[in-house]
């Protein structure tokens, strides 16, 4: 069964400062994707990143990066200069390049980002 | 351009009953898809509809259904609510069948009462 997971329900920092949230998943498979969605109060998912299984670089947009660790099936999120609209909760989630195309979801980090 | 749009916003049903939860999918894109997301959770996927047909089925019981029509908006209905039901029901949309580059509503928050 594929599965992600997000250890950590809860994060807070300080406002300008880097916070990296974890995030592990689990398939078979080597053809996919892998993504983070920020969600914030108003509900609606926004892509903050995503990362193709076969490239190897590490996918980069603006103060977001990511850390993919494809044989240890790790992909984690760095936020750098922190910032009061970053408050939100965020997913990791992948999907496979099958006919499915179903997106998969770990169950969410809440992030505070504090003045 | 208008992204993508769920109605109604929120809705309250009693168990028992049915609804239709709708999404219009952005200008072009040909794909929808319906997520389930309960409180404190992240979301499951229910349908995928590609060019009116159906993709892809979550594991959700046949109270669930969904249609794609032939302006590529959709529909979810689901029967005999349950409590369980209760939820955060959002559609996304993408260009093609894959989902590498999805888009989301807001929305449709139902509470089963």
């Amino acid at each position: 069964a594929q599965t992600v997971t997000q250890s950590q329900p809860e994060m807070s920092v300080q406002e300008a400062e880097t916070v990296t949230l974890s995030c592990t998943y689990d398939t078979s498979e080597s053809n996919y994707y892998l993504f983070w969605y920020k969600q914030p109060p108003s509900r609606q998912m926004i892509l903050v990143i995503r990362q193709e299984a076969y490239k190897q670089q590490n996918a980069t947009e603006n103060r977001f990066s990511v850390n993919f660790q494809k044989a240890a099936k790790s992909f984690s999120l760095k936020i750098s200069d922190s910032q009061l609209g970053d408050t939100a909760m965020y997913f990791c989630a992948f999907t496979l390049m099958d006919s499915n195309y179903q997106l998969i979801w770990g169950a969410g980090t809440k992030l505070i980002i504090k003045p | 351009d208008a992204g993508v749009t769920q109605s109604p916003t929120h809705l309250i049903k009693t168990r028992g009953q049915h609804v239709t939860l709708r999404c219009s999918p952005i200008s072009g894109h040909k794909s929808v898809s319906w997520y389930q997301q309960v409180l404190g959770q992240g979301p499951q996927f229910i349908f995928q509809y590609y060019e009116k047909e159906e993709r892809g089925r979550g594991n959700f019981p046949d109270r669930f259904s969904a249609r794609q029509f032939p302006n590529y908006s959709s529909e979810l209905n689901v029967n005999a609510l349950l409590l369980g039901d209760s939820a955060l029901y959002l559609c996304a949309s993408s260009l093609l069948a894959g989902n590498t580059e999805a888009f989301f509503g807001q929305g449709t928050r139902l509470t089963v009462v």
